[in-house]
């Protein structure tokens, strides 16, 4: 199975702060990479899909970007609402595989 | 109101068995590919089972393979997990989730979750 490794595994960051968080795969996956984010207690929400495609009625100000094996997640100015664990997932090959998660916390 | 709903979890001894079921509603059931994913408590998501949105071909993780099985009515719009011979490593919250599917096509990922239900393993 595709392995997925994150970093960071946590940050700390302020409302307003750009994020980055980093996803990487264990072979190419061509663009076939989703974004998740889980607040505590919550199901996983959506965010991203093929790598770059903003899920309807998602903020803006999320947006993903790679190919292959190297993929971000960029949170242009962090909000209150957005300190959650962030997960990637893989779905080009069988099984799909989740990233271990970066969880962002208030600083 | 577009949503899944889980239930049936529980406390279950090791070796036991259990039936989740996952109501959909607010969208064409009938139409989608549906999975089930896990999160064993405090650690990250692990998909467990995809069915067709006709219920023609079914997938498992090698984790749960010949124990679960996948099923699906799609005149109640219900999706089932049946899942015997439990193991303490089975414990976790247990989601239902859409794929963002197309007819025959099915995309693996996830673009409606359910709020899950918690299957504990213990004696």
């Amino acid at each position: 199975a595709i392995q997925l490794t994150q970093s960071p595994s946590s940050l700390s960051a302020s409302v307003g702060d750009r994020v980055t968080i980093t996803c990487r795969a264990s072979q190419g996956i061509s663009s076939a990479l989703a974004w998740y984010q889980q607040k505590p207690g919550k199901a996983p929400k959506l965010l991203i899909y093929d790598a770059s495609s903003l899920e309807s009625g998602v903020p803006s100000r999320f947006s993903g970007s790679g190919s292959g094996t190297d993929f971000t997640l960029t949170i242009s100015s962090l909000q209150p609402e957005d300190f959650a664990t962030y997960y990637c997932q893989q779905f080009n090959n069988y099984p799909c595989t989740f990233g271990p998660g970066t969880k962002v916390d208030i600083k | 109101q577009v949503q899944l709903v889980e239930s049936g979890g529980g406390v279950v001894q090791p070796g036991g068995s259990l039936r989740l079921s996952c109501a959909a509603s607010g969208f064409t059931f009938s139409s989608y590919g549906m999975h089930w994913v896990r999160q064993a408590p405090g650690k990250g998501l692990e998909w467990v089972a995809f069915i067709r949105y006709d219920g023609s071909n079914k997938y498992y993780a090698d984790s749960v393979k010949g124990r679960f099985t996948i099923s699906r009515d799609n005149s109640k719009n219900t999706l089932y997990l049946q899942m015997n011979s439990l193991r303490a490593e089975d414990t976790a919250v247990y989601y239902c989730a859409k794929d963002d599917s197309n007819g025959d096509y099915a995309y693996w990922y996830f673009d409606l979750w359910g709020r899950g239900t918690l299957v504990t393993v213990s004696s």
